[in-house]
């Protein structure tokens, strides 16, 4: 059975770069059946996609982040990777992986079918 | 983007009796090619992963227990728990997929009253 499981730092100084890494057990994250993706929870508000990556490299990324994020696979390991430069408090949230399935003939409808249970990442000095 | 905003934040509803939560998107998320809605509902309890509860608006996942059901089109939404359990207790969050990002509602806040 598909997991997934979210590790970071918890604490990250504003200006610094985040990084977050999403380990998957009981499948192989070359699988070309999904997407790997992360998202987002600040405090008291709601769910926010950041981007989602393809074992083939190909990737998709929230453009309201996208000069800040890089999302990366690590095959060796069945992880993939967050990174997110010049963090502030608003980059304050629970981080979340989360995975797309393929759908027939190739087709992508950006829901997510499998959570992680998320870890919190606070900015602050 | 498409903004999703549910009502209410929160409700408190007796074990037992109907929960609905309202979702709304800023533009209609129905494909007129195919007539489906790209309408998700998700459940959030604490300390567990969120669930994908609902997909295309109404369709419930696999092993989704059937007093959850998810109905409207365009762009007001409604997820209907017909007969609230202790374990429902729980966040629920729409998402549209239409367009990308894809965006989400602030999420309804569901307690036992």
């Amino acid at each position: 059975q598909l997991q997934l499981q979210e590790s970071g730092p918890g604490l990250v100084k504003p200006s610094e770069t985040l990084s977050l890494t999403c380990t998957v057990s009981g499948g192989s994250i070359s699988s070309s059946s999904c997407y790997w993706g992360l998202i987002r929870q600040p405090p008291g508000k709601g769910l926010e996609w950041i981007g989602s990556i393809y074992y083939s490299g190909g990737f998709y990324y929230n453009p309201s982040l996208k000069s800040r994020v890089t999302i990366s696979l690590d095959t060796s390991k069945n992880q993939f990777s967050l990174r997110l430069s010049s963090v502030t408090a608003a980059d304050t949230a629970v981080y979340y992986c989360a995975t797309t399935t393929i759908a027939a003939a190739g087709t992508l409808f950006w829901y997510f079918d499998l959570w992680g249970r998320g870890t919190l990442v606070t900015v602050s000095s | 983007d498409i903004v999703m905003t549910q009502s209410p934040d929160s409700l408190a509803v007796s074990l037992g009796e109907r929960a609905t939560i309202s979702c709304k998107s800023s533009q209609s998320v129905l494909y007129s090619s195919n007539n489906k809605n790209y309408l998700a509902w998700y459940q959030h309890k604490p300390g567990q992963p969120p669930q994908l509860l609902i997909s295309w608006a109404s369709t419930r996942e696999s092993g989704v227990p059937d007093r959850f059901s998810g109905s409207g089109s365009g762009t007001d939404f409604t997820l209907t728990i017909s007969s609230l359990q202790a374990e429902d207790v729980a966040v629920y969050s729409c998402q549209q997929y239409y367009s990308t990002p894809p965006t989400f509602g602030q999420g309804t806040k569901v307690e036992i009253k």
